[in-house]
């Protein structure tokens, strides 16, 4: 059990610029999932994956983000044309089933300027 | 999605024993009850979770009201590493992360 990894740990971006986060889930793990978090705020939810299957998006999830897990391992989360708004740490979490135990990652930091 | 409730902040003294309590009064029968916590600068970190039983493990001890509307996460001996933020979620297919409590140990 390696762990969750996110890749990078930091980024900092332009306004307007595109970014891309990756994450690399634990090997058996079913379902993936993406979460955002502000200065002060608990994680919110964005998507979720079951498999290569994107099952639920967020309305937090605007038309500039998206995500994708093409082959059912590793996640890319995508966003477009940044803004200010944007900056948050964006983590990443799986798990094998339904209800069960999630595992986080260590987050990607973003800071748009 | 079902909400939980949490006080703010709870304060303790290092070796002392800390119940963090939670109401979920909109649980449903198939709702996990899971706690979390978050140390600053880190993802969050798994401690425990159940249905309907009081569970064990070598983090903590849940303790689940038998309406389930209520259940309490308890630390049996403080130290100053578990001062963190503490999250109780009801997890059916995702985690819906309220505010959490801000838990101070004090040396």
């Amino acid at each position: 059990d390696t762990g969750v990894s996110q890749d990078p740990r930091h980024k900092i971006t332009k306004r307007g610029q595109n970014v891309t986060f990756r994450c690399d889930p634990i090997s058996e793990h079913n379902r993936l999932y993406w979460y955002r978090q502000t200065l002060g705020q608990g994680p919110e939810f964005l998507t979720y994956f079951q498999n290569e299957a994107q099952l639920e998006k967020s309305r937090l999830l605007s038309d500039r983000f998206s995500a994708e897990r093409p082959k059912g391992s590793f996640s890319t989360l995508e966003i477009q044309r940044t803004e200010q708004g944007d900056s948050a740490m964006y983590l990443c979490a799986s798990s094998q089933l339904a209800g069960g135990r999630d595992y986080f990652g260590p987050g990607t930091r973003l800071l748009v300027l | 999605d079902a909400k939980t409730t949490q006080p703010n902040s709870m304060e303790s003294n290092e070796e002392e024993p800390v119940h963090l309590p939670c109401n979920h009064s909109t649980i449903s029968g198939t709702d996990y009850i899971h706690w979390y916590r978050q140390l600053p600068s880190q993802g969050p970190e798994y401690v425990i979770h159940g249905l309907t039983s009081n569970v064990n493990n070598r983090m903590a001890s849940l303790a689940i009201a038998e309406d389930r509307k209520s259940s309490t996460l308890i630390l049996h001996r403080a130290t100053l590493r578990d001062a963190a933020v503490y999250y109780c979620i009801l997890n059916t297919d995702k985690l819906i992360f309220g505010t959490g409590t801000r838990l101070q140990v004090f040396p």
